[in-house]
């Protein structure tokens, strides 16, 4: 069965440092999401992407935040200089069809740690 | 403001039990998920609907759009149902609006 993938699975770095975490959405998805999740608190969104652009974003996702889809399968969420409360759970989604009223698909996530 | 909300915030049970967590949102919901985060921290997609109820296996989902509410069940619990439940409004625009979770632990 088609999943998402998401590298790593766990990365820690240091406050100030540029952070790339990857996603590989599902082959013949075409709407594309990153979500955090702070640990012990809610699943909040980041930004939704379609047809290789940002179709929303929260207000989370200020200008260090930036996503890309470099080539036909990665999904790359960009933290440009990471902060201690960036430390964080991210997820990768990915949906066939638009958002409203379709079922999305989650990787695993990629747990962020900023010393 | 659109929002979610899920009680209860922490359910045990006994193997077998039926169990049922509740979520509520604020009107102009175009649909509501369900998920199941699991202890490792990955999140699995249960359920999407608009209306009525779906079922897959044990687990069933009804919407009452009336009310503003839907509710998740679990038949014959058993103990590798233990995990945090989540319910997620899509609000006609691309972001899901999380709740809480509601972390169940079923015992046998």
């Amino acid at each position: 069965e088609p999943e998402v993938t998401q590298t790593p699975s766990h990365q820690v770095t240091q406050m100030g440092q540029e952070v790339i975490l990857r996603c590989v959405p599902i082959s013949n998805h075409l709407y594309f999401y990153w979500y955090r999740q702070i640990l012990g608190q809610k699943v909040e969104f980041l930004v939704s992407f379609y047809n290789n652009e940002i179709s929303e974003k929260s207000e989370i996702f200020d200008d260090q935040f930036s996503v890309e889809r470099p080539d036909g399968s990665n999904f790359t969420l960009k933290i440009r200089s990471t902060k201690l409360e960036d430390s964080a759970m991210y997820f990768c989604a990915s949906s066939e069809y638009s958002p409203q009223g379709n079922e999305q698909f989650f990787g695993p996530g990629t747990r962020l740690t900023v010393l | 403001k659109n929002e979610v909300e899920q009680s209860p915030q922490n359910l045990t049970a006994q193997e077998e039990e039926f169990i049922t967590i509740n979520c509520s949102y604020s009107v102009g919901i175009s649909a509501l998920h369900w998920l199941q985060q699991h202890p490792g921290g990955g999140i699995v997609s249960l359920f999407m609907l608009s209306s009525g109820k779906k079922k897959h296996g044990r687990l069933i989902a009804t919407i009452n759009i009336q009310e503003k509410h839907s509710s998740l069940h679990i038949t014959a619990s058993h103990p590798r149902d233990s995990a945090v439940y989540i319910c997620a409004g899509a609000y006609n625009t691309d972001k899901l609006i999380f709740g809480t979770g509601t972390r169940l632990q079923v015992f046998p």
